[in-house]
């Protein structure tokens, strides 16, 4: 099975709006994390948002923030005021503690396109 | 400030002719990782380290290798590039655990004539 699914592949936003990328997971391991990452055309991997599994707050890092939900195993990424400089692929990832603690798992991506 | 050096940021080389890329980092951190990516596609482990402890994935063919002569520097030699080489090479590094995250270089973009 897949540990994590991104089910959109592209996605459209208008500029200023909110936006809301799909994250779910698969996973026994009671104690993870989990991580979103910006690659932009130009291809380099930028860090934006962590979420721990014992956190129980939905973390947020500016207009970034995680929607998660464990019961659901989902960690949406949700993008507020978006951004021309925000089109990008977005790149959902877990770590898992008990299980090869130090491997990450990704997801497809999903391509966000911000219309002005 | 630099975090995650990769060298060179361009590669062509020649098909079957040996290549290595390689990558330096000032993070102090214990883990390294290779990627390769390919177009529109997620990140794919090549393998990785975990200080000196070298953790191959099950799928990486045997033409890929790669060395950690010192925690700061990690190298991925490509034995006999083939064209479905191509692609992206990404290095990554992280402290060990699972609560954080990856620093990324900006990447290795090989191609092979």
């Amino acid at each position: 099975a897949q540990k994590i699914t991104q089910t959109q592949p592209g996605m459209f936003v208008q500029e200023k709006e909110a936006v809301t990328l799909d994250c779910t997971y698969d996973t026994s391991d009671q104690s993870y994390g989990l991580f979103w990452y910006k690659q932009p055309s130009s291809g380099e991997m930028i860090f934006l948002i962590y979420q721990g599994s014992y956190d129980e707050q939905n973390a947020t890092e500016g207009r970034y923030s995680l929607n998660f939900q464990k019961a659901r195993k989902s960690a949406n990424l949700v993008i507020s005021a978006s951004q021309l400089g925000d089109s990008a692929m977005y790149f959902c990832a877990m770590r898992e503690v008990q299980y090869n603690f130090n491997k990450f798992y990704f997801g497809s991506g999903t391509k966000l396109n911000v219309k002005p | 400030d630099a975090m995650v050096i990769q060298n060179p940021r361009y590669q062509v080389t020649q098909f079957g002719k040996p290549v290595t890329l390689s990558c330096s980092q000032t993070l102090n951190h214990n883990v390294m990782y290779w990627y390769q990516q390919k177009s529109s596609q997620a990140p794919k482990l090549l393998f990785h380290y975990y200080d000196k402890d070298f953790n191959n994935e099950a799928d990486t063919p045997d033409n890929f290798q790669s060395r950690r002569p010192n925690t700061s520097f990690c190298f991925l030699d490509i034995r006999s590039p083939g064209l479905g080489d191509a692609a992206m090479y990404l290095c990554a590094t992280s402290r060990g655990g699972a609560y954080y995250e990856q620093y990324f270089g900006p990447g290795t973009r090989l191609t092979v004539t």
